[in-house]
């Protein structure tokens, strides 16, 4: 069954510096989606991303983050300079047109630790 | 604006009872609403999605839910419960679809499967 698939599974960070989280979403796929869960808190959307533009952010997606589908496989999500507060599991999604929110298939995560 | 709520951040039953995790919701529009599972060290698998079809949906697992909408609710059932679903649950709901069509999740109950 395709997966999406994230890399890497954890990262230790320090603070200020700049981190990429790597996904690579199911190759025919046209939707894209990042989602964040502090420790102990719900899941929370940050950005999704589509035809190669970003199409709804959250309030929390401020410009310390960005996004990019730099190769036509991979979708990055970057934050410039780290801050504590951004230690948290960082989730990856994709899903075809057409298919409605349930057809969202999620990355196992990135764990993200700043220090 | 979509919100849910899921009662009980824990929820501990017997193997072989019933499985009941409680979501109610809140929508300005008519909402989608799934229930997600997070086993482990794994990312977020979709259980079930309600998208204004049938009321009562049937998905993995065992699993099912019923859509209310007089009472805001999409709670979560599973006639008998098995070791294996001992996992987090979350309940999530989304607006009509858009080129973004972001989920809200809920906060989550961890389901403990006693033997």
């Amino acid at each position: 069954e395709p997966e999406v698939t994230q890399t890497p599974s954890h990262q230790v960070t320090q603070m200020g510096q700049e981190v990429i989280l790597r996904c690579v979403p199911i190759s025919n796929h046209l939707y894209f989606y990042w989602y964040r869960q502090i420790l102990g808190q719900k899941v929370e959307f940050l950005v999704s991303f589509y035809n190669n533009e970003i199409s709804e952010k959250s309030e929390i997606f401020d410009d310390q983050f960005s996004v990019e589908r730099p190769d036509g496989s991979n979708f990055t999500l970057k934050i410039r300079s780290t801050k504590l507060e951004d230690s948290a599991m960082y989730f990856c999604a994709s899903r075809l047109a057409g298919t409605g929110v349930g057809g969202y298939t999620f990355g196992s995560g990135t764990r993200l630790t700043v220090v | 604006a979509q919100s849910v709520t899921q009662l009980g951040s824990h929820v501990s039953v017997s193997e072989g009872a019933l499985v009941l995790l409680r979501c109610n919701y809140s929508s300005s529009v008519p909402p989608y609403l799934f229930w997600y599972v997070q086993y482990p060290n794994q990312g977020l698998q979709l259980l079930l999605k309600y998208t204004s079809a049938a009321t009562l949906v049937k998905g993995i697992n065992g699993f099912e839910a019923e859509f209310k909408k007089s009472e805001t609710s999409f709670h979560l059932t599973k006639p008998s419960a098995h070791m294996s679903d001992a996992a987090e649950y979350f309940c999530a709901v989304s607006g009509r679809e858009t080129s973004g069509s972001r989920l809200t999740f809920g906060e989550g109950t961890q389901l403990t499967v006693n033997p």
